[in-house]
């Protein structure tokens, strides 16, 4: 692979499920960032890692977890999904916070 | 609090020049982005400003004035595939991206 990658691409999901939505980069990066994208309104940031075994809460972490065991892997977990976290989701990552992001593909999730 | 200010749509026509305006508010400054992101795809880095002054890359220029908090996106020589949204970004005291809604420009032929 090259770059960054998200998965699954997107998913419709019942409202008080588990969901985790992976991100995988191999650029090496020691920031990584979890955004949500809804229509209207700017990225948000929703967590953050600057470096491996860190992580950090944005503008938006409440029903969202984070994990960063290594550089390469920030999976995002919904514990019990709720409507209001239907979105698109995007992964980035950056070689430090002084750096551009570089975004995956996007999760693009539904909640019913 | 934050707030990055970007029109919502502009339209301009092939083989024009389109200027699109970013006023930000923000707790500190360390940097300006521009992103493009087509419709259904992931953001893609255009340009950094961290000084005043106007950064040229091809046919896309950005432009800061940090006393103004005022930034512009110069798009040149306009193609169709230009159609995208523009994303506004500053990083703050934190190191964090403050984003706008963003621009969707609208190419006619």
């Amino acid at each position: 692979i090259a770059g960054i990658t998200q998965a699954p691409t997107s998913q419709i999901l019942a409202a008080g499920r588990r969901m985790t939505l992976r991100c995988t980069q191999d650029m090496r990066h020691n920031a990584m960032y979890w955004y949500r994208q809804d229509l209207g309104l700017g990225l948000r940031l929703i967590h953050y890692s600057n470096t491996a075994g860190t992580t950090g809460k944005g503008e938006v972490p409440d029903g969202y977890s984070v994990s960063r065991a290594n550089t390469d892997d920030f999976p995002l977990t919904l514990a019990s999904a709720v409507p209001s976290q239907t979105s698109v989701y995007f992964c980035a990552s950056s070689e430090s916070s002084n750096h551009e992001q570089f975004f995956g593909p996007g999760t693009r999730l539904t909640v019913l | 609090g934050q707030n990055i200010d970007q029109p919502t749509e502009m339209t301009a026509t092939e083989g024009a020049i389109v200027q699109i305006n970013c006023t930000y508010q923000t707790s500190g400054f360390n940097g300006l982005f521009w992103y493009q992101q087509h419709a259904g795809e992931a953001p893609t880095f255009l340009s950094y400003n961290v000084l005043d002054g106007l950064e040229e890359k091809g046919r896309f220029s950005s432009f800061l004035s940090r006393s103004k908090g005022y930034s512009y996106l110069l798009l040149k020589e306009l193609q169709m595939k230009d159609s995208a949204s523009y994303l506004c970004a500053v990083r703050d005291s934190n190191y964090q991206l403050i984003w706008g809604a963003g621009t969707k420009l609208i190419i006619k032929p």
